[in-house]
């Protein structure tokens, strides 16, 4: 019963480097969402999937990139990481628009 | 105004007490609204839906005022294990997404 899986759960960056966060849902969702969350800031939606194939911008989009190449995967790429990209990262799911959110554990991401 | 508002407390209160939080939103064509908990380090969990009747699921009550845009949670017979963030989420009205408040700490102490 794992729900949505986040991959991995840690990692330090240098400046420059790229990685890709990965993201795994069992439950057959539609939608899937990349948000970040920074102390103060609350959670900010970064791109969001409303199914295989596609993807759309959220609220703080840039140097970042996403792919829906599978339903049950939903995959965030920094190409190029900054300081300004150390965060926590949470992915989620739900089955249709407006629906409620399940949520994987974190990825917590610090780049030097 | 800001798409959803919260008060960020803390709000302290010992064992067994009754506390409410408020949150306002700014799109009146809003149609869907939740609660989710946050516990330190963790991911958000869904706490309740809210309904435009309001809702009770033990010892939490949601209620909706569309009137005024706001959206409430009532914790009755607080519990240790119910500190924690609380936040508020609204249907961003026009796209497929959820807007998330910054959340309300709540504390409750023995």
């Amino acid at each position: 019963n794992a729900g949505v899986t986040q991959t991995p759960k840690f990692r330090v960056l240098k400046t420059g480097q790229s990685m890709t966060l990965l993201c795994a849902q069992d439950m057959n969702h539609e939608y899937m969402y990349w948000y970040r969350q920074d102390p103060g800031m609350g959670l900010r939606l970064i791109h969001y999937s409303v199914g295989e194939g596609t993807t759309a911008k959220g609220e703080v989009p840039d140097g970042y990139n996403v792919s829906r190449l599978k339903k049950q995967n939903f995959l965030l790429g920094l190409e190029s990481a900054a300081p300004s990209q150390t965060s926590v990262y949470f992915c989620a799911s739900s089955w249709g628009e407006n629906q409620p959110q399940h949520f994987g554990d974190g990825t917590r991401l610090s780049i030097l | 105004r800001k798409e959803v508002e919260q008060d960020p407390g803390p709000f302290n209160v010992p064992e067994g007490a009754t506390v409410a939080f408020n949150c306002t939103y700014s799109n009146s064509a809003s149609q869907s609204f939740f609660w989710y908990r946050q516990d330190c380090r963790k991911e958000p969990k869904l706490l309740m839906s809210v309904y435009s009747s309001g809702n009770e699921d033990g010892r939490f009550t949601a209620q909706l005022n569309r009137a005024s845009q706001y959206i409430s949670l009532l914790i009755r017979d607080s519990k240790l294990s119910d500190s924690a963030t609380y936040l508020c989420v609204v249907n961003k009205f026009g796209y497929s997404t959820l807007t998330f408040g910054k959340g309300t700490m709540l504390l409750v102490s023995p």
